[in-house]
């Protein structure tokens, strides 16, 4: 247990409905990461915060995709509109942030979604 | 397009030999590096981190850093079944300021450690 949890681990939903993912990182850690993993594949990045500050997301990353930190401490992803090639693992890192030793991220234990 | 490049295998190894992975990436600029281990359906566990330029060992780990040849390698001695997973390598994107932010991963070495 590296101390990231998520909530749900796992989610089952209907092609169109929204869902939303939760992710509270270490509590001293000031970055927080989400990433989406397939079957045979490396994660792949979504997008980040420092603290409360979203400072990237993916390129890649769809409108129906939306992350938010309020706090600076947990982190809420909502996909819209979901689509089957939106089933994969969604994984939330976190790591200290600047200076030093500190871009160790850390993984939580991921939530499953599948879409039918 | 910054990659990081692994041998996806699967590598198989008797128990108790030296299993040895992969990595290349393609920006010069990388400063850290890091190995991911992932077994099947859970999420990916940071086992070893580098910064310099050598080898750094932990335990029956040992990574190796050549950053002018722009490689990484993971050594595992005396492999044992409970190894048997898929290694990560993945690297930070370095911003503009030069700090560290997102990690692109390779797609991930899978090993198979026979007893």
């Amino acid at each position: 247990d590296t101390g990231v949890s998520q909530d749900p681990r796992h989610k089952i939903t209907k092609r169109g409905q929204n869902v939303t993912f939760r992710c509270d990182p270490i509590s001293e850690h000031n970055r927080l990461y989400w990433y989406r993993q397939t079957l045979g594949q490396g994660p792949e990045f979504l997008t980040y915060f420092q603290n409360e500050a979203q400072l990237e997301k993916s390129r890649l990353l769809s409108d129906r995709f939306s992350a938010e930190r309020p706090k600076g401490s947990f982190s809420t992803l909502e996909i819209q509109r979901t689509e089957q090639g939106d089933s994969a693992m969604y994984l939330c890192a976190s790591s200290l942030g600047l200076g030093g030793r500190t871009y160790e991220q850390y993984f939580g234990p991921g939530t499953r979604l599948t879409v039918t | 397009q910054k990659e990081v490049e692994q041998n996806s295998g699967p590598l198989s190894v008797p128990e108790g030999a030296i299993a040895s992975l992969n990595c290349t990436y393609s920006d010069r600029g990388s400063q850290s590096f890091f190995w991911y281990r992932q077994y099947s359906g859970k999420s990916p566990e940071l086992i070893m981190f580098i910064y310099s330029n050598g080898d750094k060992e932990d335990g029956r780990f040992t990574a190796q850093l050549n950053k002018a040849s722009q490689y990484v390698s993971l050594l595992i001695r005396d492999s044992q079944p409970s190894d048997s997973a898929t290694y990560l390598c993945a690297v930070p994107l370095m911003n503009y300021g030069g700090s560290q932010g997102n990690l692109i991963f390779g797609k991930g070495t899978k090993l198979s450690v026979k007893p």
